[in-house]
């Protein structure tokens, strides 16, 4: 059974850092794109990053370039984002999703259950 | 940027009602569309893919068509655990999210 479980949220000052993990488990984690996902309180989703299986590629959304990175340890088989210079506006669930491999790397098969990061004076 | 823009942004509708949902791209994504549920307080559950293929376990009553601009997600018949919110969302370069319809039981 596939599994994602993310951790690290919590609260943070604007310009402050946070580091967010994701663990995966049931899959054959270096196979598959993994991406982070997030939702501010009551709002949509948006797509925040994506890391290749090899972790030799990785995309961000315009919003975080520059400011957020995404990573991976494929020996331990987890995924990371690196939060820095935070934003208000970054306050939102983030979600670690794996990428659907067989059916594209931009298809999101699999969801954890989300990490709350606040960012707030 | 790809735009996605989705109709209605919310619908009440009745059991065993047929329920549609319209997303439009702001450029031609080919059939590069999902589309997703989210029931409150939990994640998003991805429900079709490529714009028209049903995930593995997703009831036959979900369904989608469409390509280039613009697609159509179905409920044939609405069932009371189909209360969510449901997304579109295209990659045909970076993903990107519609904004979401919020589907209710009249």
């Amino acid at each position: 059974e596939v599994q994602l479980v993310e951790s690290g949220g919590g609260v943070v000052q604007p310009g402050g850092s946070l580091r967010l993990s994701c663990a995966a488990s049931g899959f054959t984690f270096d196979d598959y794109a993994m991406h982070w996902v997030r939702q501010a309180p009551g709002k949509g989703l948006e797509w925040v990053s994506l890391i290749s299986g090899d972790g030799g590629s990785t995309y961000y959304a315009d919003s975080v370039k520059g400011r957020f990175t995404i990573s991976r340890d494929n020996s331990k088989n987890s995924l990371y984002l690196q939060m820095n210079s935070l934003r208000t506006e970054d306050t939102a669930l983030y979600y670690c999703a794996k990428g659907a491999g067989d059916y594209g790397d931009y298809v999101f098969d699999y969801w954890g259950q989300g990490t709350l990061v606040t960012v707030s004076s | 940027d790809i735009q996605m823009t989705q109709s209605p942004s919310s619908l009440s509708a009745s059991v065993g009602d047929r329920v549609t949902i319209t997303c439009q791209a702001s450029q031609d994504i080919s059939n590069y569309l999902n589309w997703y549920q989210q029931k409150p307080g939990k994640a998003p559950k991805l429900l079709i893919y490529d714009a028209s293929n049903l995930e593995t376990g997703v009831p036959s009553r979900f369904s989608g068509s469409g390509s280039g601009t613009d697609f159509t997600f179905t409920i044939s018949s609405l069932q009371p655990e189909d209360i969510a919110t449901y997304y579109c969302q295209q990659y045909d370069n970076l993903p990107g999210f519609g904004p979401g319809t919020k589907v209710d039981i009249k």
